[in-house]
């Protein structure tokens, strides 16, 4: 079992529609988590990242973090087609120096116009 | 400016051939990392460096030799390749920080093995 699991997709949704990413996690010890946005051939780039349950709001992207449940998710109000990516969750393990970013395998999304 | 650069963005060749990959960053930064992202897209850590020091160094075929003559730059040689090792990989930079560890990735270097 890997320590994040996230659906693949991909995942094809009309343009203005809401999308919801999800991912679960095993490792309790799992303290930061994040949002990476993938374009096509290109690396990724940090979308949002949060450390507490709850949910963190940044224009059209809200995240959400279930600790008690060990799964995050990723929402996506009035998606665009400039929104079509692969999305990574990613949490960091470890401490200092030393911690290291654990990804999940991404979501392929697409919106059409 | 390019903040991660990588190059070259392509590299195809035979197994058994030798190649490097580097990677510079301007962002002042002083971590540095080598990720692979396989075919299915999950994408793995393989080496840090802090400051030119070694500070992670996963479960990596020792074929694989990262070298950071200076903070800004992070190059990484493989030997012998095989089959296995074509993949996409991102060179990424951070800096150290208590409560936030965003990175800043390359564009990748898109390896094929034949």
């Amino acid at each position: 079992q890997k320590e994040v699991e996230q659906d693949p997709g991909p995942l094809s949704v009309p343009e203005g529609a809401i999308v919801s990413l999800n991912c679960t996690y095993s490792n309790s010890a799992f303290q930061y988590f994040m949002w990476y946005r993938q374009y096509s051939r290109k690396g990724p780039e940090l979308l949002m990242y949060t450390y507490s349950s709850g949910n963190k709001e940044d224009g059209r992207f809200t995240a959400q973090v279930d600790k008690s449940s060990k799964y995050i998710s990723l929402f996506i109000r009035d998606s665009q087609p400039s929104d079509s990516a692969t999305y990574l969750c990613a949490m960091i393990w470890g401490s200092g120096n030393t911690g290291k970013l654990i990804f999940g395998q991404g979501t392929t999304l697409q919106v059409k116009p | 400016d390019t903040a991660v650069s990588q190059t070259p963005k392509y590299l195809v060749t035979q197994m058994g051939n030798d190649k490097s990959i580097k990677c510079e960053q301007n962002l002042g930064h002083d971590t540095m990392y080598w990720y692979k992202q396989d075919s299915k897209k999950f994408l793995k850590i393989m080496f840090s460096y802090n400051n030119k020091e070694l500070i992670i160094n996963e479960t990596v075929p020792n074929r694989f030799s990262p070298k950071s003559p200076d903070k800004a730059h992070l190059n990484l040689h493989i030997n012998s390749l095989e089959l296995g090792d074509s993949a996409v990989y991102f060179c990424a930079s951070s800096q150290e920080r208590q409560w936030r560890r965003e990175q800043y990735f390359g564009p990748g270097t898109r390896l094929t093995v034949t």
